[in-house]
């Protein structure tokens, strides 16, 4: 596609639910990551994947947040058992993966925990 | 390791009046630095980036940063504010191939009429 594209843009879900956020992004581009932007704290890394080698997982807060990419491609970033903390925007990047290449940013996908 | 300080949280100025937002980092290795742009309720935007070739970088909408090895700094500049520059700037630092991303804390810019 033309850029890097998540969903969904906003999700509200009750405290203890699961939610997916699923990212696609720029076709060719090896290089994924995950951040999240919470109110006050700025930006936080949560998971790179690098083309077939094993994923960066250094940031994921806790054991409810999981992370996949199938096929080198679309990835899709799991919470379980959501809490009011998990509030947040959650932002997918993507890269061609070689230092100092571009790193695109989606739109992001706002999740509210009620 | 590495680190991206910016060194003001909010910058205000007169529209038409240069801007000025600074960013210092530090890392074991050669950086590309990074310049984004958030707009309310948008998504990132890159403004430009540095990876090791000229020193003064030029971007969109007439911004631009200098390299400084020696201050290890990474500052960026527009000689005269638009309205429409109002947004937060986040200065990022990657190292290595496809590491991740480091942040700076943002900076906020108010443009006052």
């Amino acid at each position: 596609g033309a850029g890097v594209s998540q969903s969904p843009s906003n999700k509200v879900t009750e405290k203890g639910k699961d939610v997916e956020l699923r990212c696609d992004p720029i076709s060719g581009h090896t290089a994924l990551y995950w951040y999240r932007q919470s109110l006050g704290q700025g930006l936080e890394f949560l998971i790179y994947f690098q083309g077939n080698s094993a994923p960066d997982k250094s940031g994921l807060p806790s054991d409810r947040f999981s992370a996949e990419r199938t096929g080198g491609s679309v990835s899709t970033l799991t919470i379980q058992r959501t809490q009011q903390e998990d509030s947040a925007v959650y932002l997918c990047a993507s890269s061609k993966g070689s230092p100092g290449n571009t790193i695109y940013f989606g739109e992001g996908s706002w999740l509210t925990v009620v | 390791a590495q680190s991206v300080t910016q060194l003001d949280s909010h910058v205000s100025v007169s529209e038409g009046t240069p801007v000025l937002l600074r960013c210092n980092y530090s890392s074991s290795y050669s950086p590309s630095l990074f310049w984004y742009v958030q707009h309310p309720n948008k998504g990132l935007q890159l403004l430009l980036k540095y990876t090791s070739a000229a020193t003064l970088v030029k971007g969109i909408n007439g911004f631009e940063a200098e390299f400084k090895k020696s201050e290890t700094s990474f500052h960026l500049t527009k000689p005269s504010a638009h309205m429409s520059d109002a947004a937060e700037y986040f200065c990022v630092v990657s190292v290595l191939a496809g590491n991740k991303l480091t942040f700076g804390g943002g900076t906020r810019v108010l443009v006052k009429p």
